[in-house]
């Protein structure tokens, strides 16, 4: 059974530029979670989506992040516009029950320049 | 707001020593604390989850305990490999789901 897949593995931008990262969860698991790691700092709660509707958004920074799940399959979180603070690990995991063992993917390495 | 602290930071032990990492939690109203374990650029890899009503979790070498009341958990390793070198993570979940990660404690097995 194929894990939670991220990509891409590192994305290095601009600041002012717009980078899209993608989710792929384990098949049939209706919760995906979006956590995110600074430099220094400890992993912190995004948001989370149960199917394709968003349970709790109430980790995410600022208006310019958005994050989608259409059809509540693979998930889309978008930067836009990258600001040098949101440098850093973004992590994407699932789990089948709401409170239940989460399956973290490799995480997708942002670096905005 | 629940926070949550990992002692110590960073350790190393020689081949073969038991070890305790402890991670604490202001708040005791959890619904499970997990103990993840993340290698150097991959993702964290889930080992064990102890549920609010549970006292500890074992597996392998590996035992976790959860004092609620305290708001304490400790990872015990027994024999300390250097394949256990590695990022611990503790994160306590609420009854949402939503995890509050501490900021780890990164061990380092010597041979």
């Amino acid at each position: 059974e194929a894990g939670v897949t991220q990509f891409p593995s590192h994305s290095v931008i601009e600041k002012g530029q717009t980078v899209t990262l993608r989710c792929d969860p384990i098949s049939g698991h209706d919760n995906l979670y979006w956590y995110r790691r600074v430099m220094g700092k400890e992993i912190k709660f995004l948001l989370h989506f149960v199917k394709e509707s968003k349970q709790d958004e109430s980790g995410m920074p600022n208006n310019r992040f958005l994050a989608e799940r259409t059809g509540g399959t693979y998930s889309t979180l978008k930067v836009q516009p990258a600001e040098l603070e949101d440098s850093g690990v973004y992590f994407c995991a699932s789990s089948q029950d709401r409170i239940g063992e989460l399956f973290f993917g490799e995480g997708s390495r942002l670096t905005v320049l | 707001k629940q926070e949550v602290t990992q002692i110590p930071a960073a350790l190393s032990v020689p081949e073969g020593e038991n070890l305790v990492l402890n991670c604490s939690f202001t708040d005791s109203a959890i619904y499970n604390l997990q103990w993840f374990r993340q290698d150097p650029g991959k993702g964290l890899t889930s080992l064990l989850l102890i549920q609010s009503s549970q006292r500890e979790q074992t597996s392998g070498r590996l035992n976790a305990s959860l004092d609620n009341s305290s708001g304490r958990s400790t990872l015990y390793i027994a024999a300390s490999q250097p394949g256990d070198s590695a990022t611990y993570l503790c994160a306590v979940a609420s009854n949402t789901g939503k995890l509050i990660f501490g900021q780890g404690t990164t061990l380092q097995v010597k041979p």
